[in-house]
């Protein structure tokens, strides 16, 4: 089974400051690592995935993530944050073989101050 | 090209009724999965559906079940309804299994008074 730990509930930030989303995760078996971002009252919408590779994962809107194996982390970053980027992220992992079931971590509420 | 939608988007049911829950995926999409998301428990997978089939379960009661009918068009049901059942519940469809991105619904969010 796998497991997904989002280290911090809430990340203020203040605009065009960079910021980075921690993401731990848990399993015994080789997993896909994802990241999702949630604005009010909508669903979900794939930032990034990592599939296998180069470690370093660029996604939309200026998102990029590594992933470090040794750590099992799969943080998210972004060199200069945007009012627009206030949102709820969230990390997910599947495992290579029921890669349709997502587990997801907690979320991080994302709010960017001016 | 359309995308996932979910009908209807808001609800309001009484405990011990029960409820469906409609979802249509993107167009030539054959996978359907549903998850639950609560403020306490957060993001959960429920059930996943390919060709009809239902693929893989999450932990949820026997009150939780779906369904996938030919034109991948999906449907979940809940029986018997508690408190603790009101969530967003969101759909996402993929093009097959394996790994294809999933594109999520906008979610239909049930209250249970």
């Amino acid at each position: 089974a796998q497991s997904v730990t989002q280290l911090d509930s809430q990340v203020p930030v203040f605009e065009e400051a960079p910021v980075e989303l921690r993401c731990n995760y848990s399993s015994s078996v080789s997993v896909y690592l994802f990241w999702y971002v949630q604005y009010p009252n909508q669903g979900l919408q794939l930032l990034l995935k990592y599939l296998s590779g180069s470690t370093l994962v660029k996604g939309i809107n200026g998102f990029e993530a590594e992933f470090n194996k040794s750590q099992t982390s799969f943080h998210l970053r972004k060199p200069s944050v945007h009012i627009s980027d206030t949102a709820e992220y969230f990390c997910a992992v599947s495992d290579k073989w029921g890669a349709q079931k997502l587990v997801f971590g907690q979320g991080t509420r994302l709010t960017i101050n001016p | 090209k359309a995308g996932v939608t979910q009908t209807p988007r808001y609800l309001i049911k009484t405990r011990g009724q029960q409820v469906t829950l409609s979802c249509s995926p993107i167009s030539g999409h054959r996978s359907v999965s549903w998850y639950q998301q609560t403020p306490g428990q957060g993001l959960q997978f429920l059930f996943e559906y390919f060709s009809e089939t239902q693929r893989n379960k999450g932990n949820f009661p026997g009150r939780f079940s779906g369904r996938q009918f030919s034109n991948s068009r999906s449907e979940m049901n809940v029986s018997t309804l508690e408190l603790g059942d009101s969530a967003l519940y969101l759909c996402a469809s993929s093009l097959s299994r394996g790994y294809n991105e999933q594109f999520f619904g906008p979610g239909t969010r049930l209250t249970v008074l």
